[in-house]
């Protein structure tokens, strides 16, 4: 079964500092797609970023960016000049090709200090 | 303009009532999951329908019943509520035709407690 590991319950960072949040991935799987999503105090889960496990290039979206090491399997966060909005519950997530079930990593409580 | 919403956004209920929640996406997506997150924020899925059929359907307590009457729409029924009942349930959806590509597009979620 796969499993997705986030090793640091909690975070925090100096607003306008970059952060960078782990997540590990366990999968014998060659294909397969990974997510992050951001869970604010509203609850709502909002997809951040996302990449393809077959693409080298690293994903991006503006301030947030992934450091995908396949071989490694490992697929980190790096939020950029951070923001007071940025605080939020961050989730890793890992789906298999042609799967539909989405497995999800414990989270990352990410703070944001003015 | 809400692509995914549930209803009610709060739920309160004592031990052995019989409950819903209600989903719906107007995102004209094909698949519709149910996932629980516990106290401690992790999230599991509990139920996924496409086109109306059940396809996953991970150990949950029987007291627990999904319904999609159309591929719009899956709703949650819970029997017999339990304290342990007591948790945020998400519902979320996505598209699987020809792209598995497609991320899963979550609703606000429902709180859940159980007295």
């Amino acid at each position: 079964a796969q499993t997705v590991t986030q090793s640091q319950p909690e975070m925090s960072v100096q607003e306008a500092e970059t952060v960078t949040l782990s997540c590990t991935y366990d999968t014998s799987e060659s294909d397969y797609y990974l997510f992050w999503y951001k869970q604010p105090p509203s609850r709502q889960m909002i997809l951040v970023i996302r990449q393809e496990a077959y693409k080298q290039q690293n994903a991006t979206e503006n301030r947030f960016s992934v450091n995908f090491q396949k071989a490694a399997k490992s697929f980190s966060l790096k939020i950029s000049d951070s923001q007071l909005g940025d605080a939020a519950m961050y989730f890793c997530a890992y789906r298999r090709e042609g799967a539909q079930k989405l497995v999800f990593g414990q989270g990352t409580r990410l703070t944001i200090n003015p | 303009d809400t692509a995914v919403s549930q209803t009610p956004k709060y739920l309160v209920t004592q031990m052995g009532n019989d409950k819903s929640i209600k989903c719906e996406q107007n995102l004209g997506h094909d698949t519709m999951y149910w996932y629980k997150q516990d106290s401690k924020k992790f999230l599991k899925i509990m139920f996924s329908y496409n086109n109306k059929e059940l396809i996953i359907n991970e150990t949950v307590p029987n007291r627990f019943s999904p319904k999609s009457p159309d591929k719009a729409h899956l709703n949650l029924h819970i029997n017999s509520l339990e304290l342990g009942d007591s948790a945020v349930y998400f519902c979320a959806s996505s598209h699987h035709g020809n792209s598995y590509n497609s991320p899963l597009h979550f609703g606000n979620g429902t709180r859940l407690t159980v007295t």
